[in-house]
This record gives C-alpha cells, sequence and structure tokens, in this order.
C-alpha cells in the first residue's frame, strides 16, 4: 500500500488560507468516507482535526475544514494563526489486507 | 479521561526481538479496535498493525508482515506488539491508538524503538 501524495510543504502569512491536498486512489481516498486530517507538532504525538472527511470533533477550531473530490481530499486553514505552524497528515480507510494508510505530510510554514 | 500510555521501548540490536506494550484507561478497552502507527526519526507516519476489540481479527503492514504480532488481553486494559527479527529500518517512536480514522481518535505518547549494534 503505497502513501497518499501531500505537497511537502506549504506556506502562509497570518490571516492567510492555505489549502493542503491529499491524493489516493479509487481503492482509498476515492473509496470511502473514512478521511482523517492530524496535526503533529514537535515531540508530539498526532492530534485529530478533521474525521470522516469533513468533521471537526470537538475542541478544533472552525478555521479548519475539510473536503474531498474523487481520489483527493483538501484540508484549508482559514486565518491562518501562528500555532498552527506543523506538520500535517492524511490518513484513510483502504478496505484492504493493509487497511489504514497516511499521507506522505506537509510542513505548514507560517511566515 | 481517556489515555493511552506506551512502554517497553529502547535499544536492540539488529536480529533480536522486543515487545512493546499500551496500558489503557479512561475508556471501555474492550470495545475497541487499537492501531500501532510508527514514525521514523524526521519521518512521516506509517500504519503497522491494528487488532480487532475481541483479539480475533489482525491485519499488518507488508512491512512488518511476519515478524511483528499484535495481540491484547483486555482483563488488563492492555495492547502489546512482539517484535522480532528487527531491522535498522524499524527504528522509529511507535504510538497505540484508538479509531486513527474516526472522530473517537486517541493517541498515546509513543515510545522509542532503537535498532542498532
Amino acid at each position: 500500500q503505497s502513501a497518499l501524495t501531500q505537497p511537502a510543504s506549504v506556506s502562509g502569512s497570518p490571516g492567510q488560507s492555505i489549502t493542503i491536498s491529499c491524493t489516493g486512489t479509487s481503492n482509498d481516498v476515492g473509496g470511502y468516507k473514512y478521511v482523517s486530517w492530524y496535526q503533529q507538532h514537535p515531540g508530539k504525538a498526532p492530534k485529530l482535526m478533521i474525521y470522516d472527511v469533513s468533521y471537526r470533533p470537538s475542541g478544533v477550531s472552525n478555521r479548519f475544514s475539510g473536503s474531498k473530490s474523487g481520489n483527493t481530499a483538501s484540508l484549508t486553514i482559514s486565518g491562518l494563526h501562528a500555532e498552527d505552524e506543523a506538520d500535517y497528515y492524511c490518513s484513510s480507510y483502504t478496505g484492504s489486507s493493509a487497511p489504514y494508510v497516511f499521507g506522505t505530510g506537509t510542513k505548514v510554514t507560517v511566515l | 479521561q481517556v489515555q493511552l500510555v506506551e512502554s517497553g521501548g529502547g535499544v536492540v540490536q539488529p536480529g533480536r526481538s522486543l515487545r512493546l506494550s499500551c496500558t489503557a484507561s479512561g475508556f471501555t478497552f474492550s470495545t475497541y479496535a487499537i492501531h500501532w502507527v510508527r514514525q521514523a526519526p524526521g519521518k512521516g507516519l506509517e500504519w503497522v498493525a491494528l487488532i480487532s476489540s475481541d483479539g480475533s481479527t489482525e491485519d499488518y503492514a507488508d512491512s512488518v508482515k511476519g515478524r511483528f504480532t499484535i495481540s491484547r488481553d483486555n482483563s488488563k486494559n492492555t495492547l502489546y506488539l512482539q517484535m522480532n527479527s528487527l531491522r535498522a529500518e524499524d527504528t522509529a517512536v511507535y504510538y497505540c491508538a484508538r479509531d486513527i480514522v474516526g472522530g473517537e481518535s486517541e493517541w498515546g505518547q509513543g515510545t522509542l524503538v532503537t535498532v542498532s549494534s
């Protein structure tokens, strides 16, 4: 199972919006609603930001939103804050014998 | 509150074995499938293994299949990962996690495994 493809880095200024893509296939991202997004600060465990493509867990800012079109899922961060600077990973259910896969990860830099 | 605490990491020589543990609290452990996910130094997340809530079903990444075994003891609220024939490329922080694609996702703080001679 190959990792889902994400851009290595995305940057933006405070207050701007950025979008991170996560491209898979019809066997993972395109085939199921089970796509999630994680934020990871250095030395910390990943934190769930979005699940089931577009749902936010309780406590996560509404500046974070998710969507999906075909085999590509996206995470949008609106009104960028300094504390949003972190690594972001998508993940998807695959339905195969190795049923879960993560994306390659995207480093978000707040300029 | 929900807690997952990994232990058992350390430095081990190539070819040797190591067993990781993950102790859960704050939720009904026996009703959740649990995952192991790892992250090599400076690298991304890699899904490793999954065990069903009752322990009857296991799934593995191709990179560890045949070498790693996931198991659980619901009476002790504990998850295990038996790692055999360890290789340098198994060096990583190992996380246990609940519901990695759903709204009830919870992760431990991780335990570092270093495979080196």
